[in-house]
């Protein structure tokens, strides 16, 4: 069974500084990794995925990720918080041995940005 | 276009009772999945829907559950004798095709409260 750990449910940072948000999965098969960002009242809203090929993988809003094979993680940075990057993120992954689309999702990091 | 829609948006019951919870895809889209979300909690995978069948349910808690999508196109999400327990928000998802790679769309949610 697959299944993803958010290292802290909560981070802050200064605007300006560096985002950095922990995810690691568990998985038989190397899988479809995915970020998600969450505003309040809003629907998930796909940041990024990886599925093959390069490991780092640029999204929307000057996000990134790099999967790392050997540490099994997809962590997500953007080098400069801006106060609308305040939401609440999660990590998903899908696993490709097994029926298609179905997504295991972390339990969310809420990002808060201090001006 | 027009994304993936859910009503109603918030939905409050009494223990007991029965509830039926809408979500329209977007238009064209063969693949559907519902999840729900606790507080403090990622979605929970639900069940997918290929077309009218529901390719898996395996994410269903028991019988009360229950999903149709008569016409490949809208489903509802039924929930029998209601539990304050199955309290939470119910998100939809369609993608295009349903490959375990594509991007899921997901819909506000609908916030249900069972008192």
């Amino acid at each position: 069974a697959q299944s993803v750990t958010q290292l802290g449910s909560h981070v802050s940072v200064s605007e300006g500084a560096l985002v950095l948000l922990r995810c690691n999965y568990s998985s038989s098969v190397p899988p479809y990794l995915f970020w998600y960002v969450q505003y309040p009242n809003q629907g998930l809203q796909l940041l990024l995925k990886y599925t093959t090929g390069a490991t780092l993988v640029k999204g929307i809003n000057g996000f990134e990720a790099e999967f790392k094979k050997s540490e099994t993680s997809f962590h997500l940075t953007k080098p400069s918080a801006h106060m609308s990057d305040a939401a609440e993120y999660f990590c998903a992954v899908s696993d490709r041995d097994t029926n298609a689309g179905k997504s295991t999702f972390g339990d969310g990091t809420t990002l808060t940005v201090k001006p | 276009g027009a994304g993936v829609s859910q009503t109603p948006s918030n939905k409050v019951t009494e223990k007991g009772k029965y509830v039926e919870l809408r979500c329209d895809p977007i238009s064209g889209h063969t693949a559907l999945y519902w999840y729900r979300q606790s507080l403090g909690q990622g979605p929970e995978f639900l069940i997918y829907f290929q077309g009218t069948g529901a390719a898996d349910d395996s994410g269903l808690p028991n019988d009360r559950f229950f999903a149709v999508r008569p016409e490949g196109s809208v489903s509802t999400l039924k929930i029998q004798r209601t539990e304050r327990g199955d309290s939470a928000v119910y998100l939809c998802a369609s993608s295009p095709a349903g490959g375990y790679q594509e991007t899921q769309y997901f819909g506000p949610g609908t916030r249900l409260l069972v008192l």
